[in-house]
């Protein structure tokens, strides 16, 4: 079946633009998660979705980070303001139920540029 | 706070030698720990994961083992190939959500 997808797959903007990006988790996966891969940073948690709620945004760098799923199945990362320090890749992942049991399927990652 | 360390960062070998990519990490209350691959301008690809209670897991040529009182988990790759160059990633799992702490990655070269 269809794995993660993600778009757009390369995003350039301005700093001080707003930028979405979107996840299409597998379907049927109830747990959801954002991570960040930045250049010397490795990758860092953003976020967690089970279902349509967030329990854990621990992980989100500042206010102007904010995320939202709908229907248990799409999310959107959306960050305002952008700044430099904000050019990523911003890598979305699910699994089925969100267990510790469970592996997390990864999507091929939104690369962010701002200029 | 958790914290995951891959050495070396890189590392290039030739063809048909067998390997080991070591990771450590500092809290030992993880429910498991996992190794993922990653080509380049890719997603993460899941290659093994080891619960808390395992010792080890096996795909393959990998085996993967896990050492939860020492902190230490290692990637063993059999025989290598060309076709293993990449960057491997090892994370653990120390939360209920099952969130992931990386390591910063081990870029693998395997010279034919």
């Amino acid at each position: 079946g269809a794995g993660v997808s993600q778009s757009p797959s390369n995003k350039v903007t301005e700093k001080g633009k707003d930028v979405e990006l979107r996840c299409d988790p597998i379907s049927g996966h109830t747990a959801l998660y954002w991570y960040r891969q930045s250049l010397g940073q490795g990758l860092e948690f953003l976020i967690y979705f089970q279902g349509n709620s967030a329990p854990d945004k621990s992980g989100l760098p500042s206010d102007r980070f904010s995320a939202e799923r709908t229907g248990g199945s799409v999310s959107t990362l959306t960050i305002q303001r952008t700044q430099q320090e904000d050019s990523a890749v911003y890598l979305c992942a699910s699994s089925q139920y969100g267990t510790v049991q469970e592996t997390q399927y990864f999507g091929p990652g939104t690369r962010l540029l701002v200029l | 706070k958790q914290e995951v360390t891959q050495i070396p960062a890189a590392l290039s070998v030739p063809e048909g030698e067998n390997l080991v990519l070591n990771c450590s990490f500092t809290d030992s209350a993880i429910y498991n720990l996992q190794w993922f691959r990653q080509d380049p301008g890719k997603g993460l690809t899941s290659l093994l994961l080891i619960q808390s209670s395992q010792r080890e897991q096996t795909s393959g040529r990998l085996n993967a083992s896990l050492d939860k009182s020492s902190g230490r988990s290692t990637l063993y790759i059999a025989a290598s190939q060309p076709g293993d160059s990449a960057t491997y990633l090892c994370a653990a799992c120390t939360g209920a959500n099952s969130k992931l702490t990386f390591g910063k990655g081990i870029t693998l070269s395997v010279r034919p």
